[in-house]
């Protein structure tokens, strides 16, 4: 069974950083790209980016490309998003999500979840 | 950016037919894709390029489109379903609907 244990919630000063952890299990987690997705306060869904652990690379949305740093782990079969220069607008629920398609990267769509990770963004 | 149009909610009973649409700006071939949401939780895939249907997912639902105009069914509704249902292409940079939220009367 594919599961993606994310880690707990987080609270972040303005202006510093904070780091999710998306554990995968139930596959083979080189085999598969890694999407990260962002959902706001009562707001609909963002893609921010993906991430291919087997060869480290990686796309960002525009939006996110100076905000999220998309990392992996293949020794502990491990999905990162690191957030900088945390603003109030950083607060929302952030997802990690594998993708299957047609192709490895593109035209594709998230057929498993992480049950998000909560960032509130607080002084 | 691709932007999906869906209508932000939808009333019905159990028992009867829905359909929820999904505008989008550009044509996406067939790479449209329909998850639902409950309060709390994660997204979860129901159809995918348009019309296939996710493993586990009860034939209930159903989808249809290509192009620029895309629909979920549901036939017949059941209380289960109250939740938030969102469109999301794959034909470019991946981008969502706004949402529907079905609620049951």
């Amino acid at each position: 069974e594919v599961q993606l244990q994310q880690s707990g919630p987080e609270v972040g000063r303005p202006g510093s950083s904070v780091k999710i952890s998306c554990k995968a299990s139930g596959y083979t987690f080189t085999d598969y790209v890694m999407n990260w997705v962002k959902q706001s306060p009562g707001q609909g869904l963002e893609w921010i980016g993906w991430i291919d652990p087997e060869y480290g690379s990686t796309d960002y949305a525009e939006k996110f490309k100076k905000k999220a740093t998309l990392t992996a782990d293949t020794s502990s079969n491990t999905a990162y998003i690191q957030l900088s220069s945390l603003t109030s607008e950083d607060t929302a629920t952030y997802f990690c999500a594998r993708c299957e398609g047609d192709t490895r990267v593109s035209f594709n769509w998230f057929a498993y979840w992480g049950q998000g990770t909560l960032v509130t963004v607080s002084s | 950016d691709t932007v999906l149009t869906q209508s932000p909610a939808l009333a019905v009973s159990p028992g009867e037919r829905v359909s929820i649409s999904c505008r989008a700006s550009e044509g996406v071939n067939s790479y449209m894709h329909w998850y639902q949401q409950k309060p709390g939780q994660q997204p979860k895939l129901l159809i995918y390029k348009a019309s296939n249907l996710a493993s586990g997912v009860p034939a209930r639902f159903s989808g249809s489109g290509s192009g620029t105009d895309f629909t979920l069914t549901i036939d017949p509704v059941e209380a289960d379903d109250t939740a938030t249902y969102f469109c999301q292409q794959s034909w470019n940079d991946p981008t969502f609907g706004g949402g529907t939220k079905l609620e049951l009367k």
